[in-house]
């Protein structure tokens, strides 16, 4: 199976701007997750879809928004970029997001840098 | 608030010792736990998973689980310098199966 990949793995943003970031999950996987990591602060949960929904929420501004489409591809919108924003930005998707020992498996992330 | 706790390091361990990393967690109704390897400049990938007490082994891995006291740890035998990495807990609650993390240990294996 090939696993979560993300596009672009590198983008340059200049103040104010906006991007979009994709993750497409493993095959048969319904649950992505997104996660900033910036030095020194660890993961930082952003938000979790499932079958089209936000399902869970981080403590984030509303210029992050995402959303899943029917194939489970999740995308990820940061409006009116912050030099604060610039770090790698994580997708991982898990076959229902759900209890027990089931695990979360990365992408390779895409890593911001906002000027 | 939910809370996973990690000593941040850099734990220094010297190759062939064994490496023991350590995590607490505030939700005693915490029902899964995880231990992530991330090496600089990559993504976490997962090494251990546990959710029963006591000992887990798979290979050089042991994960150790305590619910009563809350804490979970990850021992590391006979240390090698690939080891050398951030080590990552992670823990999963009750009530939505969101998963919580931790800030992560940096470990250096000295040859």
């Amino acid at each position: 199976k090939a696993g979560v990949t993300q596009t672009p793995r590198y983008l340059i943003k200049t103040r104010g701007q906006q991007v979009t970031l994709s993750c497409s999950p493993i095959s048969g996987h319904r649950s992505v997750s997104w996660y900033q990591q910036t030095p020194g602060q660890g993961l930082q949960f952003l938000f979790e879809y499932f079958s089209e929904t936000q399902r869970n929420k981080g403590n984030f501004p509303g210029r992050f928004s995402g959303r899943q489409f029917s194939n489970s591809r999740s995308e990820m919108n940061v409006s009116t970029l912050e030099l604060g924003d610039s770090a790698l930005y994580l997708c991982a998707s898990s076959p229902s997001g759900g209890e027990g020992l089931e695990t979360q498996y990365f992408g390779p992330g895409t890593r911001l840098l906002v000027l | 608030q939910k809370e996973v706790e990690q000593n941040s390091g850099p734990l220094s361990v010297p190759e062939g010792a064994i490496a023991s990393l350590n995590c607490t967690y505030s939700d005693r109704g915490s029902q899964s736990f995880f231990w992530y390897r991330q090496y600089s400049g990559k993504s976490p990938e997962l090494i251990m998973s546990i959710y029963s007490n006591g000992d887990k082994e798979d290979g050089r891995f042991t994960a150790q689980l305590n619910k009563a006291s809350q804490y979970v740890s990850l021992l590391i035998r006979d240390s090698q310098p690939s080891d050398s990495a951030t080590y990552l807990c992670a823990v999963k609650g009750w009530s939505n199966y969101q998963l919580i993390w931790g800030a992560g240990t940096k470990l250096i294996i000295k040859p």
